[in-house]
C-alpha cells in the first residue's frame, strides 16, 4: 500500500475529451509532483507544487493544466491531448524542508489516448 | 552540471547470488542520493537514501549501498537474490532549483533473477 493515492488507476479518452487525474497524500507534505513516465525510462518531471504554489513548471504544454486546491490534493486536468501523451502519469510528495527529503510516489495513472 | 549514470541498463543475476547495481554521480557539493524500485505496473518505492550521515546506508529488504566520494559511486547490492527482486532500479539525485527539490534520475537498471 502506497501513502499516495492516485486515482483512476487506467484512463482512456479521445484527443477531444477533457478528464482529470487525481492525487491525494495525507502525510502532511508540503511538496507536489507530477511526473510522465514512458515505457522502459525514467520519470521525466512535468510539475512542482510547494506550498501549494506551483515553482516548476518544466516547460510542459498547455493541454495539461496542474492544479493544487489544497496542501493534500493534487489535479491534472487534460485537454485534447494527443496519442504521444499515452504514459504513466506518476505523483509524488515529500517535505518541502530540506533535499534529504524522499519523494513518496502513487502508483500512477495508465494513460491511453484514442 | 549534476548527473547521475546508471553503468548497466540490464543485470541478470541467479537466484541466492549477489547483486550488484551501479551508480555514478556528479556533483559539485555533497549530494543527497537515493535508490528506488520500480516493480511492473506500479509506482516508485524508496529502497535507500544517502544524506551525509554515515556511507554504508542500510535499505529495506536487504538491499544495502556505499557511498564513495573519492569514486564518486553509490552502488546498490544485496548479498542474495530473491526473485521478487526483479524490477527495474533507478538511482537518483536530488538538486535544489527554483526553491524547491529536484530529482535527476538515472536511466534505470533492469534486474533480472533467475531460477
Amino acid at each position: 500500500d502506497t501513502e499516495v493515492t492516485q486515482t483512476p488507476k487506467h484512463l482512456v479518452m479521445g484527443m477531444t475529451n477533457k478528464k482529470s487525474l487525481k492525487c491525494e497524500q495525507h502525510m502532511g507534505h508540503r511538496a507536489m509532483y507530477w511526473y510522465k513516465q514512458k515505457a522502459k525510462k525514467p520519470p521525466e518531471l512535468m510539475f512542482v507544487y510547494s506550498y501549494e504554489k506551483l515553482s516548476i513548471n518544466e516547460s510542459v504544454p498547455s493541454r495539461f493544466s496542474p492544479e493544487c486546491p489544497n496542501s493534500s490534493l493534487l489535479n491534472l486536468h487534460l485537454h485534447a491531448l494527443q496519442p504521444e501523451d499515452s504514459a504513466l502519469y506518476l505523483c509524488a510528495s515529500s517535505q518541502v524542508s530540506g533535499g534529504n527529503q524522499p519523494q513518496h510516489f502513487g502508483d500512477g495513472t495508465r494513460l491511453s489516448i484514442l | 552540471a549534476q548527473s547521475v549514470t546508471q553503468l548497466d541498463s540490464h543485470v541478470s543475476v541467479s537466484e541466492g547470488t549477489p547483486v550488484l547495481l551501479r551508480c555514478n554521480y556528479s556533483s559539485s557539493y555533497s549530494p543527497s542520493l537515493f535508490w528506488y524500485v520500480q516493480h511492473p505496473n506500479k509506482g516508485l518505492q524508496l529502497l535507500l537514501k544517502y544524506t551525509s550521515a554515515a556511507t554504508l546506508v542500510k535499505g529495506i529488504n536487504g538491499f544495502e549501498a556505499e557511498f564513495k566520494k573519492s569514486e564518486t559511486s553509490f552502488h546498490l547490492t544485496k548479498p542474495s537474490a530473491h526473485m521478487s527482486d526483479a524490477a527495474e532500479y533507478f538511482c537518483v539525485v536530488s538538486l535544489y532549483i527554483s526553491g524547491t527539490y529536484k530529482y535527476i534520475f538515472g536511466t534505470g537498471t533492469r534486474l533480472k533473477v533467475l531460477a
